[in-house]
């Protein structure tokens, strides 16, 4: 049943180290978002694809990258997590000219 | 940037009793979308409106589209402890491309006493 999917739910690194986070949907839906959500906040917009078509916000840093090989996945890859960057990264999906945004149940960053 | 200001930031209430939340904008939003998060959990999709005037309910939850087109309130009625939680509003960014992600309100933190 479970529509729009990430893994892991939790996951702990090491400041420095790459971490690779995993959406999956099963919505066909041809925009995939990534949010940032730090404690007590509201989610934070950090990048999109329409299909194949990578856009990214102004402010977020390079650090954080996107992929998206398929319609049904798209990973956000840290590419060097600071301590700044532990935070829950929710995945959402939409249709392209639809307002309904559909999340995750988010990953769970922690950085030591 | 389009802002939404959303109150109250928490409420403290007993169980059975109704619940009301609002969130104001600056500009016009097409449409206003509810969601509730719960601890550890991603946003749930409550409520969309997408008419000013609009009026529509999902269970005990009402929620209404402002006729300016730049507020919208949620109402819960007879609150009962799974209602705890984070409430949000919503609103769609748009570029030439499409939808482009969504403005946020701060988040109405919903806490039942028994």
């Amino acid at each position: 049943d479970a529509m729009v999917i990430q893994n892991p739910r939790y996951q702990v690194t090491q400041f420095g180290k790459p971490v690779t986070l995993s959406c999956s949907q099963t919505l066909n839906h041809n925009v995939m978002y990534w949010y940032q959500q730090k404690s007590s906040q509201a989610p934070k917009l950090l990048f999109h694809y329409y299909d194949k078509d990578f856009n990214n916000e102004a402010d977020t840093p390079d650090n954080f990258q996107s992929r998206r090989p398929n319609t049904s996945f798209c990973f956000l890859d840290i590419r060097s997590p600071g301590l700044g960057d532990a935070a829950m990264y929710l995945c959402a999906t939409g249709g392209r000219f639809t307002d309904t945004q559909y999340f995750g149940p988010g990953t769970r960053l922690t950085v030591l | 940037g389009q802002q939404l200001n959303q109150s109250p930031q928490s409420m403290f209430i007993q169980e059975g009793e109704d619940v009301s939340m609002n969130c104001t904008s600056s500009s016009i939003f097409n449409t206003w979308l509810w969601y509730k998060q719960d601890p550890g959990e991603g946003p749930v999709l409550l409520i969309a409106l997408y008419k000013a005037g609009e009026l529509t309910s999902n269970g005990r939850l009402t929620a209404q589209f402002g006729i300016t087109r730049k507020d919208s309130f949620l109402n819960i009625s007879a609150s009962i402890p799974s209602d705890v939680g984070i409430y949000f509003c919503a609103g769609p960014r748009y570029s030439g491309g499409g939808a482009d992600g969504l403005t946020f309100g701060k988040g109405t933190h919903l806490i039942i006493q028994p």
